[in-house]
């Protein structure tokens, strides 16, 4: 298994600009989420999916946009990127449970600069 | 969701045993308590989790109090690869999959 991939690694966009994140998992996975990391600071929730068809807000979704129409995919879309949007972002993939013991897998990260 | 706190750094030498602390006074009967870590540049990974008992795994141990409000993350013979941020998380039922990260504590290994 590959896990969970994240493509690109890097990228550098202007203001204004537009661009999607990839990030797919080969696991099978149901709940799938997207996180960014702002230098020093721990993890902070995007966007989460917990099946195919089915999205919701984390705890800073504003200037992102995300869907679900697979298992194995869940973009994450920057409408008009802003600089205060220059972080790494990290998605991740759990298989559900339905408790509190579900342990996430991550991705390696996209670092991405808005200029 | 239930609060945790963690010291900011804490600093080990090589192959000798850590214990990173960690104090969730406000956890409910149902939260279970998470260790993730992070490398340099790198993704968070599990660690280790538990509810009530102990718990041991080929990475680390996990001592829980009996009370429950604090918790304890055991590396038994630390290497120079287990330099990382360790982030404590509590988890509900339905929070397994929107984890709350906290600043975590940096572990600094010496060789």
């Amino acid at each position: 298994n590959a896990g969970v991939t994240q493509t690109p690694k890097f990228q550098v966009l202007k203001t204004g600009q537009s661009m999607t994140l990839q990030c797919a998992q080969d696991m099978n996975h149901e709940y799938m989420s997207w996180y960014r990391q702002d230098p020093g600071m721990g993890l902070r929730l995007i966007h989460y999916s917990v099946g195919a068809g089915i999205t919701d807000q984390g705890e800073v979704p504003n200037g992102y946009n995300v869907s679900r129409s697979t298992t194995e995919d869940f973009p994450l879309r920057l409408l008009s990127a802003a600089p205060s949007q220059t972080s790494v972002y990290f998605c991740a993939s759990s298989y559900s449970a339905g408790t509190g013991a579900d342990t996430q897998y991550f991705g390696p990260g996209t670092r991405l600069t808005v200029l | 969701d239930a609060k945790t706190t963690q010291p900011n750094s804490m600093e080990s030498n090589e192959e000798e045993p850590v214990h990173l602390p960690c104090n969730h006074s406000t956890i409910s009967g149902t939260d279970y308590i998470h260790w993730y870590r992070q490398l340099p540049s790198q993704g968070p990974e599990y660690v280790i989790h538990g509810l009530t008992s102990n718990v041991n795994n080929r990475m680390a141990s996990l001592a829980i109090a009996e009370d429950r409000k604090s918790s304890t993350l055991i590396l038994h013979r630390a290497t120079l690869r287990d330099a990382a941020v360790y982030y404590c998380i509590l988890t509900g039922i339905q929070g397994a999959q929107k984890l709350v990260f906290g600043q975590g504590t940096r572990l600094t290994i010496n060789p």
